[in-house]
């Protein structure tokens, strides 16, 4: 069973739509993360969520909202989709709040604004 | 603006060699360190979580090292052998931000049978 999914693995679009794309852990995990990978290929954190609470929000254009049905769930909603949007986004969850505890990324979500 | 550095940005080695790479950080504020291997087209796996100066943390072949009065991490890699081809990440976590993990830009391992 994988452990970090997200859906979908790839996804091709135009300009100003609306897309969402989903994440779930089955680890038991309390915290999860969205992060994007920049044309540089950093990883750069998008947001943080605790037990369906949010914990960081880094400075992401409002047009991205992430949302958090159960802790199991960490959703990425974009709305009006810009070119600059193109990048690989992961997910991430962790067990608990300390720092010392490991990150479990998923397969990543490509993402395509034409 | 926070910055964690990784050098060399890559690196090519024949297959036997060892090898290692450095990751440098802030040395205030430090509380934990991660390292990840990234391979193409899969996601970060973590390797070690260090805290502690003076921390040697060792899986198999590849082994860290942890200096945070300095502000610096080696990762090492003994009798490199074409899996461990791979990006390596380091990642700091700040003592004020404990979700927070600023991730560095990464070392490229390419090993070459």
């Amino acid at each position: 069973d994988t452990a970090v999914s997200q859906t979908p693995k790839y996804l091709v679009t135009q300009m100003g739509n609306d897309k969402s794309i989903k994440c779930e852990q089955n680890l038991g995990h309390d915290t999860m993360y969205w992060y994007k990978q920049d044309s540089k290929k950093f990883l750069k954190i998008m947001f943080s969520y605790n037990n369906k609470e949010l914990i960081i929000n880094e400075t992401v254009p409002n047009r991205f909202s992430p949302k958090s049905p159960d802790k199991a769930h960490l959703n990425l909603h974009i709305n009006s989709l810009e070119l600059g949007d193109s990048a690989v986004y992961f997910c991430a969850s962790k067990a608990g709040t300390a720092s010392y505890n490991e990150q479990f990324f998923g397969p990543g979500t490509r993402l395509t604004v034409l | 603006i926070l910055n964690v550095e990784q050098s060399p940005q890559s690196l090519h080695v024949q297959e036997g060699d060892s090898t290692n790479f450095t990751c440098s950080f802030p040395s205030s504020n430090f509380y934990a360190l991660h390292w990840y291997r990234w391979e193409t087209a899969k996601s970060p796996e973590a390797l070690f979580v260090m805290t502690l100066n003076g921390d040697e943390k060792k899986k198999g072949r590849i082994s860290a090292t942890l200096n945070t009065k300095e502000g610096y991490s080696y990762l090492y890699i003994k009798g490199s052998q074409p899996e461990d081809s791979a990006t390596y990440l380091c990642a700091l976590v700040l003592e004020t931000s404990y979700d927070k993990v600023i991730f560095g830009p990464g070392t490229s391992l390419s090993v070459i049978p």
